[in-house]
């Protein structure tokens, strides 16, 4: 999986409580993602990072906040889940974006998170 | 906001026999169009990626097709194998966009 990892790989939680969940790179990539995957919706972008400190909103954000304080960290953090944000989450890594390269990810091997 | 459809939640091929597999797309113009493979469990693997000004590009036994006046991309796997049974994505991205939009996959079975 291209030197990501992710943790915890399984999580089960009850609705209210805060939840963070990691992505670790070693491949130096400058851009970061959290996606998550459901049944009939396929991969939504929740924050992405394009740098240490700089992220902003992808298409599904309510709920969520990110932080990227190192090149090779990116946390994820539900405030307080709720059985909404029950979801298998991917990290993903890419070098460039779609200006001069091809924005070609690496996926981690995802998270499933189970919300009760 | 975009749409983009994938023909079909799952294809079932006979092994040896050419899989094609369809992405449309609605109320977007991407620059480039990529398609991943995912396996049961683990993140999506990059295969290709095609960009609007190109028709074809083809890797081993892949071929991608990209029609922007249908707004559709085609995707080929010429003599299949079991082994290429799993899922496939179709994403979208535009020029100075930092995200991607995906598909929501075609379930791709090889029959032995």
């Amino acid at each position: 999986d291209a030197g990501i990892t992710q943790s915890p790989r399984h999580k089960v939680t009850e609705t209210g409580t805060p939840v963070t969940l990691r992505c670790h790179q070693t491949e130096n990539h400058r851009y970061m993602y959290w996606y998550r995957q459901d049944p009939g919706h396929g991969l939504r972008l929740i924050h992405y990072s394009y740098g240490v400190k700089d992220t902003d909103k992808g298409e599904v954000s309510d709920g969520y906040s990110v932080s990227r304080s190192k090149t090779e960290d990116f946390l994820l953090t539900l405030e307080s889940a709720t059985s909404s944000q029950t979801s298998v989450y991917f990290c993903a890594i890419s070098e460039s974006r779609g200006t001069s390269g091809s924005n070609e990810q690496f996926f981690g091997p995802g998270t499933r998170l189970t919300v009760l | 906001s975009q749409k983009i459809e994938q023909n079909s939640e799952a294809l079932n091929i006979q092994e040896g026999k050419t899989a094609t597999l369809t992405c449309n797309y609605t109320n977007y113009s991407p620059a480039y169009l990529q398609w991943y493979r995912q396996d049961p469990g683990r993140g999506p693997v990059f295969l290709l990626l095609i960009r609007e000004n190109e028709k074809e590009k083809r890797k081993e036994r892949l071929k991608v097709t990209f029609d922007t006046t249908l707004k559709q991309s085609l995707f080929h796997i010429t003599a299949s194998q079991p082994a290429d049974s799993a899922t496939y994505l179709c994403a979208l991205g535009n020029t100075g966009a930092n995200n991607l939009f995906f598909g929501t996959g075609t379930r791709l079975t090889v029959i032995p």
